[in-house]
């Protein structure tokens, strides 16, 4: 399966722990994305990298959560001091900057963070 | 914030033609309209984009009006297995996806 992948699928942490995820997007694509999705609503940015480069950053990422792209392959979105309110489905993105296919975004199947 | 507005919900029987609508009266003339759609506990997956024409792929055709203001996504034989959340977007060719809420489509036998 070429497709792209997070780990974990789930995960059960209790307030105040940090917990980090890991994305392995497709190994040609050198645009990785994260959202965040909460019960009932779309899907929400959160960052995009290019490469290793991280060039946006939207308002919903707090101080609490970092991510990171260290050698413009996979990536890991760290969340630290969790609060109740970050429950909700973490969803990474890949995609490329060149080819018919360059439009595309390609979604994992997200990890699901239950904070107890 | 959306740039796009959406009926939260529409029913399609099975074999029928299902017509989706967005409007999108404040896109900019680089933007381009996504369709995207996200079954249950899945990822969102890509249907189509536009910019200025029509578009028609093996999932699904995109009608753009003149204006640009307004699209509907048709998908010409639903089946079971397209049911889900369909999500109009607009944004640039690379950038980020600014979701709404979506139409939620149901297909019935």
């Amino acid at each position: 399966d070429t497709g792209v992948s997070q780990d974990p699928r789930h995960k059960i942490t209790k307030r105040g722990q940090n917990v980090t995820f890991r994305c392995d997007p497709i190994s040609e694509h050198n645009r990785l994305y994260w959202y965040r999705q909460t019960l009932g609503q779309g899907p929400e940015f959160l960052t995009y990298f290019q490469n290793e480069a991280q060039l946006e950053k939207s308002r919903l990422l707090s101080d609490r959560f970092s991510a990171e792209r260290p050698k413009g392959s996979f990536s890991t979105l760290e969340i630290q001091r969790t609060e109740q309110g970050d429950s909700a489905m973490y969803l990474c993105a890949s995609s490329s900057t060149s080819g018919i296919s360059s439009y595309e975004q390609y979604f994992g199947p997200g990890t699901r963070l239950t904070v107890t | 914030d959306a740039k796009t507005t959406q009926p939260p919900s529409m029913d399609c029987a099975e074999g029928r033609a299902a017509n989706l609508p967005c409007n999108h009266s404040t896109i900019s003339g680089n933007e381009y309209v996504y369709w995207y759609r996200q079954i249950h506990s899945q990822g969102p997956q890509y249907i189509i984009h536009g910019l200025k024409n029509n578009e028609t792929n093996e999932m699904a055709s995109l009608i753009i009006t003149e204006d640009r203001k307004s699209s509907t996504l048709i998908l010409p034989h639903a089946t079971l297995r397209d049911t889900a959340v369909y999500y109009c977007i607009v944004g640039d060719s690379w950038g980020k996806l600014q979701f709404g809420a979506g139409t939620q489509v149901v297909v019935t036998p």
